[in-house]
Parts: C-alpha cells; structure tokens; sequence
C-alpha cells in the first residue's frame, strides 16, 4: 500500500530563513511525487511535480529515492508562502494519488 | 466550466438530518476523489472513484457516510443523520487517473450541522 507522512503539521520560520517541509512516501513501485498548496480562502492547487524538475515561486523539491523523501525546500522564505501544503504520491496508471496530512507553513514577519 | 464544481458552497444543517454534497468534476477526468478538511486540519481521504465504481472507500468514517458516481460524471456525497462531528469543509477533486496527472480541486462545500 501506498503511504505519504509529513511529520509536522505546523512550521514557523521567520522571513528570510529557509525553508524544508518533510515529507516521507512508502511505495514499492516507481512513483510520482507532487507538493500541493492551498492559500487562504483558495482552492488546492498544484505546486509542482517532481517529473518536471521545475521551480516554483522559488521552491523546489528533490525526489530521494534512497531516503524514500520528497523534501520541499525553500532559500529565503516569503510571508506570500504562509500556507497549508500537501504532499501527494501517484503510483500511475489507475490507482489513486494518495495525500498527506499537510503541513501549515507559517512565515514569520 | 472549466475547473471542478462543488454545492452547495455552504450548508448549515440540524443535527439528525440528511445531506447531499455534490460534485462536477472536469470533463473527462475519470478520477474523482473525495476529501474532508476539519478547521486546521489536514486532508482526510474518504473515498475514490474510477469511472463509475470505486475501488477505494476505506475513508469513510461510518455506515452514516455514502457516495456514488453517475455516468462518469457527477458525484454526490450523502451523509445521514448528520452529527456535530460532521462539520467539515468536504473537497472534490478529479484528475485524468494518468501517470503524472495533475488532480482539480473543487473550492470545497462548508458543512456546518448545528
């Protein structure tokens, strides 16, 4: 079975610090790795996916399969990236993309 | 339109009765997920639909909580005999169920049972 932990459900940094949000996925297969972010009083979207290998709004994530970790991570953090993230595992094909529990980011002025 | 539709966007029900949650997923998606978020809480999975079937609803919490797929398309979420612990935010979302593929987000239905 297919499983996504992201061990802390608040992180506080203060503006300009950097930034890592865990997370951790238990899959035997070859997996799809995703953050998701949801603003406030904004819909769930799409951050970035690891097979792009693309940075967004200066985040970027590293797929670690060794580590089985998808860690995101930011230099300098922004008080625009206060948020609740999600990290998400699709192991393709027809079987569901599972989700993490999130973790709320809290940038601090 | 274009992006996952979900109402109603706010409910606000008495404790004991019936509620249908419904969801327009994006032409095409074959996916549909449904998820409720708890006040500062995260994501909680309770059911998966491909096509019409659904081969995952181990989220559910009880017997009270049931949903169902027509055509491929629209979802409705019943919940019956709502209780207190019922209010949430309950989000849809669908995606194409491809390798890779991105899932919607509905903006989500407030259920508060009073």
């Amino acid at each position: 079975a297919q499983r996504v932990t992201q061990p802390e459900k608040l992180l506080s940094v203060f503006k300009g610090a950097p930034v890592e949000l865990k997370c951790n996925y238990s899959y035997s297969g070859s997996p799809e790795l995703f953050w998701y972010v949801q603003y406030s009083r904004q819909r769930l979207q799409l951050l970035l996916r690891h097979i792009s290998r693309e940075s967004i709004k200066g985040f970027t994530a590293d797929l670690n399969k060794g580590e089985t970790s998808f860690h995101l991570k930011k230099p300098f953090a922004q008080e625009e990236d206060s948020a609740m993230y999600y990290c998400a595992l699709s192991s393709g094909g027809y079987q569901k993309v599972t989700f993490g529990t999130g973790t709320k980011l809290q940038v601090i002025p | 339109g274009a992006g996952v539709s979900q109402s109603p966007s706010n409910k606000v029900t008495e404790k004991g009765k019936d509620v249908e949650l419904r969801c327009d997923p994006i032409s095409g998606h074959t996916a549909l997920y449904w998820y409720r978020q708890s006040l500062g809480q995260g994501l909680e999975f309770l059911i998966y639909f491909q096509g019409n079937s659904a081969p995952d609803k181990s989220g559910l919490p009880s017997d009270r909580f049931s949903a169902e797929r027509t055509g491929g398309s629209v979802s409705t979420l019943t919940i019956q005999r709502t209780q207190q612990e019922d209010s949430a935010v309950y989000l849809c979302a669908s995606s194409l169920a491809r390798d890779g593929t991105e899932a919607f987000f509905g903006q989500g239905t407030r259920l508060t049972v009073v």
